[in-house]
C-alpha cells in the first residue's frame, strides 16, 4: 500500500539551530498536512498545504508542497526546547477519505 | 472544554478480556475516526464514521467493533484482547467526510494487554 517515508528518522540539535525534514512517497497527493505530537498527547495540526509549490508559514515553521506532488518539506527556524516532539506528515490522495501518515521524525533540542 | 476527549487515558487488562474505549467530540464535526499508533509510533486508520454511518473499515480483526450512538460519540469495543493489541488508540474528528483541513485528535488511550 501507500507509504510515506520521513527523513531523518530522528535528530538531535542545539537550541537556536534551524531544522529541515522531509516526507516522500511514490504516490501523488492532493493535500499535505504536518502534525506535531508531544509525549502523552495526540498529534496537533501545524500546517496544511493544498497546491503544488505552495509555501506556508506558521510562526517559525515553514512547509512546502513539493512540485512533483510526491513530497513535502518542513523547516523550523531558531529551534527552542519546546519544539521537542515527533513531527508527522500526512497525505491525502484524490478520491480517498483518509490520510496516510508518515513514519515520523523525532526531534530533540538540547538547551 | 476538551475538543476531542477519550476515556480512559490508560487501560491495563489481561489477555482474553473485553474492553471499551469511549470518545466524544464537542466540535460539531460530522466525521469521527479511530487510529492505532504502534510501538514504533506509526499511525494507521482503523475506522471512520460519518453521522453514525460507517464509511471506512480498514483491515482490522473483527474483534474490534466501533459503535457510534450519535455523531458526537464514537466508541471502540475490543473482544478477546491479545498481546498484539497493545498500542495507543487515538480518536479523531473532522468537519466532514473529506477532511481537507485534517483531523482534531484526542489525547489517546494507552492500552496494555498482559
Amino acid at each position: 500500500g501507500q507509504q510515506l517515508n520521513q527523513s531523518p528518522q530522528s535528530m538531535f540539535i542545539q537550541e537556536g539551530e534551524d531544522v529541515s525534514m522531509n516526507c516522500t512517497s511514490s504516490s501523488i497527493f492532493n493535500t499535505w498536512l504536518w502534525y506535531k505530537q508531544e509525549p502523552g498527547e495526540g498529534p496537533v495540526l501545524l500546517i496544511a498545504l493544498y497546491k503544488a509549490g505552495e509555501l506556508t508559514s506558521n510562526g517559525r515553521l515553514t512547509a512546502q508542497f513539493g512540485i512533483t506532488r510526491k513530497d513535502s518539506f518542513l523547516n523550523i527556524s531558531a529551534s527552542i526546547p519546546s519544539d521537542v516532539g515527533i513531527y508527522f506528515c500526512a497525505g491525502l490522495t484524490s478520491g480517498t477519505y483518509k490520510y496516510i501518515f508518515g513514519t515520523g521524525t523525532r526531534l530533540k533540542v538540547l538547551a | 472544554d476538551t475538543a476531542v476527549s477519550q476515556t480512559p487515558k490508560y487501560l491495563v487488562t489481561q489477555m482474553g478480556n473485553d474492553k471499551s474505549i469511549k470518545c466524544e467530540q464537542n466540535l460539531g464535526h460530522d466525521t469521527m475516526y479511530w487510529y492505532k499508533q504502534d510501538s514504533k509510533k506509526f499511525l494507521k486508520i482503523m475506522f471512520s464514521y460519518n453521522n453514525k454511518e460507517l464509511i471506512i473499515n480498514e483491515t482490522v480483526p473483527n474483534r474490534f467493533s466501533p459503535k457510534s450512538p450519535d455523531k458526537a460519540h464514537l466508541n471502540l469495543h475490543i473482544n478477546s484482547l491479545e498481546l498484539g493489541d497493545s498500542a495507543v488508540y487515538f480518536c479523531a474528528s473532522s468537519p466532514d467526510t473529506l477532511p481537507a483541513h485534517g483531523y482534531t485528535f484526542g489525547s489517546g488511550t494507552r492500552l496494555t494487554v498482559v
